[in-house]
């Protein structure tokens, strides 16, 4: 079954540091895996997508990784920052499928 | 920037009501998906929708539960006779192509209420 995970659930950091956030996949046969960033309320807005041929993919200060192999993709963040705050999610597209598959999701939370 | 767009962003209904969630996708995309999120759940995938039919759909998606594009610009998600597990924010979502660099575009849902 094909299933994407992401840990931690939440996380808390105080102004200015970097982070990592987790994403593992199930099936290394991903086509590409998407970040998402989620606000309370609102949609989901996409921040980067790795394609299955790349290894990461930057925008400003997040760095999003794939490693297919181990199943793996994490999303850094450099400086964080308050605006930083909200939930993330990591998707992972199979084969020329249409759907997409969602993790859980971090809520990350930047303490001023 | 062009942007989905989804009305209402609430509804309230009856159980066993039937209810109509509009989307507007971005102008020149040509796939276009229903997504849900229950409260404290993950986003579920409902159904896609390519060149005026379903090119694929979850078993979520049952016979309660149609999509239409009935004109150029919006794409609408029926949910026949509602029931309260249908509560849930029901998501919009777009794309230009399909394929290894297809990016989604998301509207900002609708939250869809079953009393």
């Amino acid at each position: 079954k094909q299933e994407v995970t992401q840990i931690p659930a939440a996380l808390s950091v105080p102004e200015g540091e970097n982070l990592v956030l987790n994403c593992s996949f199930t099936d290394s046969a991903i086509y590409n895996l998407q970040w998402f960033r989620q606000d309370p309320g609102k949609g989901l807005t996409s921040l980067l997508l790795i394609q299955s041929s790349q290894r990461e993919q930057t925008s400003g200060r997040l760095n999003a990784s794939l490693d297919k192999s181990s199943g793996r993709s994490t999303l850094y963040i450099a400086a964080s920052q308050p605006g930083d705050s909200a939930t993330y999610l990591c998707a992972a597209t199979y084969s020329s499928a249409s759907k997409i598959i969602f993790g859980s999701g971090t809520r990350l939370s930047i303490r001023p | 920037e062009p942007e989905v767009t989804q009305t209402p962003s609430h509804q309230v209904t009856q159980m066993g009501q039937e209810v109509i969630l509009r989307c507007v996708p971005i102008s020149n995309h040509l796939y276009f998906y229903w997504y849900r999120q229950i409260l404290g759940q993950k986003v579920e995938f409902l159904v896609s929708f390519y060149n005026n039919e379903i090119s694929e759909k979850s078993e979520i998606f049952d016979d309660q539960f149609s999509v239409e594009r009935p004109d150029g610009s919006n794409f609408t998600l029926k949910i026949r006779s509602t029931k309260l597990e249908d509560s849930a924010m029901y998501f919009c979502a777009s794309s230009e192509g399909q394929g290894a660099h297809r990016k989604l575009f998301f509207g900002s849902g609708t939250q869809l209420s079953v009393l």
